[in-house]
């Protein structure tokens, strides 16, 4: 299995609606990412886990909240989102090593009305 | 901070022709540089990644080549089909901030059949 899978494809919420974006591997990766990308521009880094734990966090506002239940699952939960946070959001895991492979997920398009 | 550029912004080719892709980087203390591939819409696609001890990496009709004192990568792509057209970005891996990988922009290739 070289799968990183993001659950759901596709997802819209209203600005006041909690929703969350799954991300699973089953790989034995120990470090997983969460970016942003907006249409026509660079994946943007948000956070990343670090064996389970949270070692970066790039001054991402609150309305995003990561966890990573364990070493295969990571979610990001969505609360109070505007519509400029409508993006493609990509998930993303490697060994844990420094010379590792990095793997993406195939993103979830999120749309906040 | 680090930098990432990527030369053409975007390239129109006919099928067949063979292809060089450029990422430039300002920051030479990398611990490797990754070449990836993104359709619209879509997660991004591993396609080479090169440690910063190698010159280059070979898969199929991709050839990917490093030179990190310079801060340069090139992708060559051979025989180019329509299949190829996708957003090629390349990242590189910092030195003193090992969980993060720095983006470049993307060259957008359209390859006509």
């Amino acid at each position: 299995d070289t799968e990183v899978t993001q659950t759901p494809k596709h997802l819209v919420m209203g600005m006041t609606n909690k929703k969350s974006l799954k991300c699973e591997q089953h790989m034995g990766h120990r470090a997983m990412y969460w970016y942003k990308q907006k249409a026509k521009k660079p994946p943007e880094l948000m956070f990343v886990y670090s064996y389970e734990k949270l070692s970066i966090n790039e001054s991402v506002p609150s309305r995003f909240s990561p966890e990573c239940p364990n070493s295969s699952l990571l979610n990001l939960h969505l609360h109070a989102l505007q519509p400029e946070d409508s993006a493609l959001y990509l998930c993303a895991s490697t060994r844990g090593g420094l010379k590792e492979k990095l793997f993406f997920g195939s993103g979830t398009q999120l749309s906040v009305l | 901070k680090q930098e990432v550029t990527q030369i053409p912004a975007a390239l129109s080719v006919p099928e067949g022709e063979n292809l060089v892709l450029n990422c430039s980087f300002t920051d030479s203390a990398i611990y490797n540089l990754q070449w990836f591939r993104q359709d619209p819409g879509k997660g991004l696609t591993s396609l080479l990644l090169i440690q910063s001890s190698q010159r280059e990496q070979t898969s199929g009709r991709l050839n990917a080549s490093l030179d990190k004192s310079s801060g340069r990568s090139t992708l060559y792509i051979a025989a180019s089909q329509p299949g190829d057209s996708a957003t090629y970005l390349c990242a590189v891996r910092r030195d003193n901030y090992g969980q993060n990988f720095v983006f470049g922009p993307g060259t957008r290739l359209s390859v006509l059949p």
